[in-house]
């Protein structure tokens, strides 16, 4: 089974700051990894899908790198909505597992 | 657009049955594989059942193996999550996922108490 390595499990950071969370996999996983957002009560939403591409409609702010085992997602300017929990997600590429990182809290300093 | 309706979610006893069923509208539902995804109140997420768009394929996260199945009718545009043997450490949120796109459900809450 993959794991997956999320750091930090959680974050304060103040307006304006930029924001780097990390991802580790257990082995190689090329670029079937996903970074979603989730506010309190609501389902989580894709932000970022094959490691780096945007979903349409989501705020340039956010980004994502990496390939193989070591990801990042980044705000490049936290904003008041981006207050939420993170996770990265791997996804087999013959999809028979899915197996997600332990969030991260993005919290206001 | 894509929408995704879960239902059946309740208080359940320990050691009864439970049966989750996601509605699907707004995409070509026969077409994609459906994953099961759980979160326990303030916990993370956790992958629970993955089956193929035709049904035929099946996997299970090893902690529910053996007690849940998955299932689909593409006739009715449904996917259902049969949960037996159902404990306390089920207790969670319910999400259903679509593979692929990634769109998800709003969650059905299942709560395992005596």
């Amino acid at each position: 089974d993959i794991q997956m390595t999320q750091s930090p499990s959680a974050l304060s950071a103040s307006l304006g700051d930029r924001v780097t969370i990390t991802c580790r996999a257990s082995q190689d996983i090329s670029k079937y990894l996903n970074w979603y957002q989730q506010k309190p009560g609501k389902a989580p939403k894709l932000l970022i899908y094959d490691a780096s591409n945007l979903e349409t409609g989501v705020p340039s702010r956010f980004s994502g790198s990496g390939t193989g085992t070591d990801f990042t997602f980044t705000i490049s300017r936290l904003e008041p909505e981006d207050i939420a929990t993170y996770y990265c997600q791997q996804y087999d590429n013959i999809p028979r597992e899915v197996t997600f990182g332990g969030g991260t809290k993005v919290e206001i300093k | 657009q894509v929408q995704l309706v879960e239902s059946g979610g309740g208080v359940v006893q320990p050691g009864r049955s439970l049966r989750l069923s996601c509605a699907a509208s707004g995409f070509t539902f026969s077409s994609f594989g459906m994953h099961w995804v759980r979160q326990a109140p303030g916990k993370g997420l956790e992958w629970v059942a993955l089956i193929s768009f035709d049904g035929t394929n099946k996997y299970y996260s090893d902690s529910v193996r053996g007690r849940f199945t998955i299932s689909r009718d593409n006739s009715k545009k449904t996917l259902y999550l049969e949960m037996n043997s159902l404990g306390p450490e089920d207790t969670a949120v319910y999400f259903c996922v679509q593979l692929g796109y990634w769109n998800w459900g709003q969650g059905t809450m299942v709560t395992v108490s005596s």
